[in-house]
């Protein structure tokens, strides 16, 4: 099945700071999709995104998908941003479910 | 709110119980899923239902038993757990199969004693 990495793992950011969060997969994707997780455990939807770029508010995302990665970019990160990140994809080629990015912990700092 | 409810939120179970978490989803999706999130791995996909019928199953232990009696509902019960089987339980649901983007409930947040 597909493989899903994601960079960095881990990030620490100052209030303000913009960042950018890499996935990396190994096959042509059907669905791409990335997610925070809140410290409660919560997946939030945050972009659907097999190819293309996407805004919303102070989020963005791009799928360069016939190069085979995703950027989410974050600017002006707030403390709220704070939590796991991750990327999911599907190749329906290969097989019928989302695979999973281990994430990136993110944490905003005052 | 994304729609899909989880309860219980938290659950401490002995490992004779039995138990069962129940999900709902209230966008009128016709697939529902389960997914199990243990510390350090990657969410891992136990169960799959599209229209009502079981369509994968991730080689998941017997101890856990899928339940989907309609489109909104998606139950897991659990009897003779083992402290490995601790983690985090996500419900998901999509309009049709894994192509949809999916939407995750609350969780459930499991501890085997």
């Amino acid at each position: 099945g597909i493989q899903v990495e994601q960079s960095p793992p881990d990030l620490i950011l100052q209030e303000g700071a913009n960042s950018t969060l890499r996935c990396n997969f190994s096959d042509s994707v059907n669905n791409l999709q990335w997610f925070h997780q809140n410290p409660w455990g919560q997946l939030i939807n945050l972009f659907y995104i097999p190819s293309g770029t996407k805004q919303n508010g102070r989020l963005s995302a791009t799928t360069v998908a016939t190069e085979r990665y995703s950027l989410l970019y974050i600017s002006s990160s707030q403390t709220t941003d704070s939590g796991v990140y991750f990327c999911a994809a599907l190749n329906t080629g290969t097989a019928s479910k989302l695979t999973f990015g281990t994430g990136t912990r993110l944490q905003v700092t005052l | 709110e994304t729609g899909v409810t989880q309860t219980p939120r938290h659950l401490v179970m002995g490992m004779t119980n039995k138990k069962s978490l129940k999900c709902e989803q209230h966008l009128g999706h016709n697939a529902m899923y389960w997914y199990k999130q243990s510390a350090k791995k990657p969410l891992e996909l136990m169960f799959v239902y599209n229209f009502k019928e079981q369509t994968e199953n991730n080689s998941v232990p017997s101890r856990f038993s899928p339940e989907c009696p309609n489109s909104s509902h998606l139950f897991l019960h659990l009897h003779t757990l083992q402290p490995e089987d601790s983690a985090l339980y996500l419900c998901a649901s999509s309009q049709d199969g894994a192509l949809n983007e999916q939407f995750f409930g609350p969780g459930t947040r499991l501890t085997v004693l």
